[in-house]
C-alpha cells in the first residue's frame, strides 16, 4: 500500500533543545495530520493540516503543509521529559471517496534530561 | 481519555483460532475506522465503516471481517489466525465520513502464539 516518508526513525536530544521531523510522499494529499503515541495507549491528534502552505501551531508544536502537498513537517520547540514518545505523520487523499489515513512508521523521540 | 473504548486490551491465542475485538466509539461519532500497528508496517489501514455501512476496504485479509452494529459499535473478527497476525489494532471513530479528526482507543495487542 501507499507509504509516507517518515524522518527520521529516531532521536536522541537533550531537554531544551528544539526537535524537527517531516514526512514526504510520492502523491499529493489534501490533508496532513500529526499524531503522537506513549507507550500502551493508541494515537492522539496533535494538529491538522488542511491547506498547502499552511502553518499552524498547538502549543509549542508547529506544523506545515508542503506547497506541492506532498510533504509536511513538525517542530517541537524547547523539548521537556514529556514529548517522549513516538510521532506520526498520517495523509488523506479523499480521491474515490476514501477517508482513510496512510500513516508513517514514526519517528521516536527521546529526551535526555 | 478519547472517549472510544476498545475490549480486550490484551489478547493471547494459537495459531488457527478465532477472535474478535470489540470498538465502542466516542458518543456521537458515526464513523469507525479499524487500524493493524505491526513493528514492521506500521500503522495500516483495514476498513471504515460509517452509520452501519462499510465505506472503504485497505489492507485487510480475507480471514478477518468486521461489522458494525445499529448501535455504532463494531467487532473485528479475525479468523485461522497465524503468527504475522500478532500486532495491536486499534479502532479510531470520527463524526462523519470525511472528518479527518479521529480518534483512537488504547487498542487491543494480539498476541498469536
Amino acid at each position: 500500500g501507499q507509504q509516507l516518508n517518515q524522518s527520521p526513525q529516531s532521536m536522541f536530544i537533550q531537554e531544551g533543545e528544539d526537535v524537527s521531523m517531516n514526512c514526504t510522499s510520492s502523491s499529493i494529499f489534501n490533508t496532513w495530520l500529526w499524531y503522537k503515541q506513549d507507550p500502551g495507549e493508541g494515537p492522539v491528534l496533535l494538529i491538522a493540516l488542511y491547506k498547502a502552505g499552511e502553518l499552524t501551531s498547538n502549543g509549542r508544536l508547529t506544523a506545515q503543509f508542503g506547497i506541492t502537498r506532498k510533504d509536511s513537517f513538525l517542530n517541537i520547540s524547547a523539548s521537556i521529559p514529556s514529548d517522549v514518545g513516538i510521532y506520526f505523520c498520517a495523509g488523506r487523499n479523499s480521491g474515490a471517496g476514501s477517508y482513510q489515513l496512510t500513516f508513517g512508521k514514526g519517528t521516536k523521540l527521546s529526551v535526555i534530561p | 481519555d478519547s472517549g472510544v473504548t476498545q475490549t480486550p486490551k490484551h489478547l493471547i491465542t494459537a495459531t488457527g483460532q478465532r477472535v474478535t475485538l470489540r470498538c465502542s466509539p466516542r458518543s456521537g461519532d458515526l464513523s469507525v475506522y479499524w487500524y493493524q500497528q505491526s513493528l514492521d508496517q506500521g500503522l495500516q489501514f483495514l476498513i471504515h465503516y460509517y452509520n452501519g455501512e462499510e465505506r472503504a476496504k485497505g489492507n485487510i485479509l480475507e480471514r478477518f471481517s468486521a461489522q458494525q452494529f445499529p448501535d455504532l459499535h463494531s467487532e473485528l473478527n479475525l479468523s485461522s489466525l497465524e503468527l504475522g497476525d500478532s500486532a495491536l489494532y486499534f479502532c479510531a471513530s470520527s463524526v462523519g465520513q470525511g472528518t479527518t479528526e479521529a480518534f483512537f482507543g488504547q487498542g487491543t495487542r494480539l498476541t498469536v502464539v
